[in-house]
């Protein structure tokens, strides 16, 4: 079993709708990344987050470190927000440069 | 300020060959990751580098991997003999320090082995 798990695997959505994408990891964790990863593209760092709630623009990442899990939402979603969003966490101790990854959430926002 | 920068974007191989990925960190970063992202699976730690130092090869593979962080120049990840498993987008990042710092990735090497 993946330590990290994300769902769904693929989402569609209508332009305007509010996106959620979760994310559930079993380990303990020193921080949690979003990646969006574009098709044939880089990956951008979205988030880094080890409690709480971030916001930058449309997008929204919040962690609850009691329940291992969080959440990405996408407030009034656009085709350009399509892509492939990467939940990702850094281990702890002296090995929190690792990360480990999800496989990813394939979202398509159609006009 | 350029952005982490990789290079080549696309590789082909052909079985047998070497391949040799560069990557340059971002301005004032001394901290260097590489990561492999296989088809149709999440992307996966390979190793972690400081200037002229492996500080964590885990994750790279035991034969035909290797990689350098030199004390001028790029990060270089050399895979000898290719062999079509090989194939894959292969990311760098880096950051200023390690730890929970920020990773700021690259655009990835996309290496094609026939």
């Amino acid at each position: 079993k993946n330590e990290v798990e994300q769902s769904p695997q693929n989402l569609t959505a209508q332009e305007g709708e509010f996106i959620t994408i979760n994310c559930s990891y079993s380990v303990g964790i020193s921080a949690l990344h979003w990646l969006q990863q574009h098709p044939g593209g880089g990956i951008v760092s979205l988030f880094m987050l080890s409690s709480g709630k971030k916001k930058h623009g449309r997008l929204i990442a919040t962690i609850n470190i009691q329940e291992k899990h969080s959440s990405l939402h996408i407030t009034a979603s656009h085709p350009r927000d399509s892509a492939v969003y990467i939940c990702a966490v850094g281990a702890t101790g002296g090995s929190n440069y690792k990360l480990t990854f999800g496989k990813g959430t394939l979202l398509t926002v159609n006009p | 300020n350029a952005g982490v920068m990789q290079n080549p974007r696309h590789l082909v191989r052909r079985r047998g060959q070497e391949a040799r990925l560069r990557c340059s960190p971002m301005k004032g970063h001394s901290h260097v990751y590489w990561y492999r992202q296989l088809p149709e699976e999440g992307l996966k730690f390979m190793v972690y580098l400081q200037k002229e130092n492996i500080i964590d090869e885990s994750g790279m593979p035991k034969e035909r991997f290797s990689a350098e962080f030199p004390k001028e120049g790029p990060s270089i990840l050399r895979i000898q003999q290719v062999v079509r498993g090989d194939s894959a987008a292969y990311f760098c990042a880096s950051s200023p320090s390690g730890g929970t710092v920020g990773q700021f990735f690259g655009p990835g090497t996309r290496l094609t082995v026939l």
